[in-house]
């Protein structure tokens, strides 16, 4: 089946530590994206990636990185700048051709221990 | 720069009433705009996507509609059963290239 692959479901990290959240598909999309959504907030935009080896910063890319080496994998790492990480994060990916339709993972929560 | 607002942000109604969901974008230089779905701890399920081009979409029991010149668009559930409760969101293109601006969303309750 095609979609979009987010792991893992839960995630827990310590102070001062890294921890990467994956996100895989094979829908053969060239763009894709991570939100974060806090309750009540809606969803943000962390980072999007249009291209292989090409990304952005989205809206709150403040202690976050990512990396698109292959098109079908899009990674984020959520570094030990980011003070409030717990979060709920979703990645989504989009063709680049018209309709343009988002797709999204299942998402990562991620709480401080 | 695009802003994307949803009214209600929640709403609760009988099982069986029609109901409308709105959503309001400030640029509407959008080629489409797309709803969807979120149920509790899950991602997001695609509803509709409408393309500028078009003034409807329909799937099964959800209508949506598109008045760029107005900057709104309406999500129609009808017959509406608790199966339908979920966060209901919709997303329009921002200024920039490839950026998608998502409202905050209605949270419906249908009651049996």
């Amino acid at each position: 089946d095609g979609g979009i692959t987010q792991s893992p479901k839960y995630l827990f990290r310590k102070e001062g530590q890294n921890v990467t959240l994956s996100c895989e598909q094979n829908l053969n999309h060239d763009a894709m994206y991570w939100y974060r959504q806090d309750p009540g907030q809606g969803l943000r935009l962390i980072y999007y990636s249009q291209i292989v080896n090409d990304f952005q910063k989205g809206d709150i890319a403040e202690g976050y990185s990512v990396s698109r080496e292959k098109k079908e994998s899009f990674p984020l790492t959520v570094t030990s700048a980011q003070k409030n990480p717990t979060a709920f994060y979703l990645c989504a990916s989009r063709s680049g051709q018209r309709p343009e339709k988002l797709f999204f993972g299942s998402g990562t929560q991620l709480s401080v221990l | 720069k695009q802003e994307v607002t949803q009214i209600p942000a929640a709403l609760s109604v009988p099982e069986g009433e029609n109901l409308v969901l709105n959503c309001s974008f400030t640029d509407s230089a959008i080629y489409n705009l797309q709803w969807f779905r979120q149920d509790p701890g899950k991602g997001l399920t695609s509803l509709l996507l409408i393309q500028s081009s078009q003034r409807e979409q329909t799937s099964g029991r959800l209508n949506a509609s598109l008045d760029k010149s107005s900057g709104r668009s309406t999500l129609y559930i009808a017959a509406s059963q608790p199966g339908d409760s979920a966060t209901y969101l919709c997303a329009a293109p921002g200024n920039q290239g490839g950026k998608l601006i998502f409202g905050q969303g209605t949270e419906l309750s249908v009651k049996p």
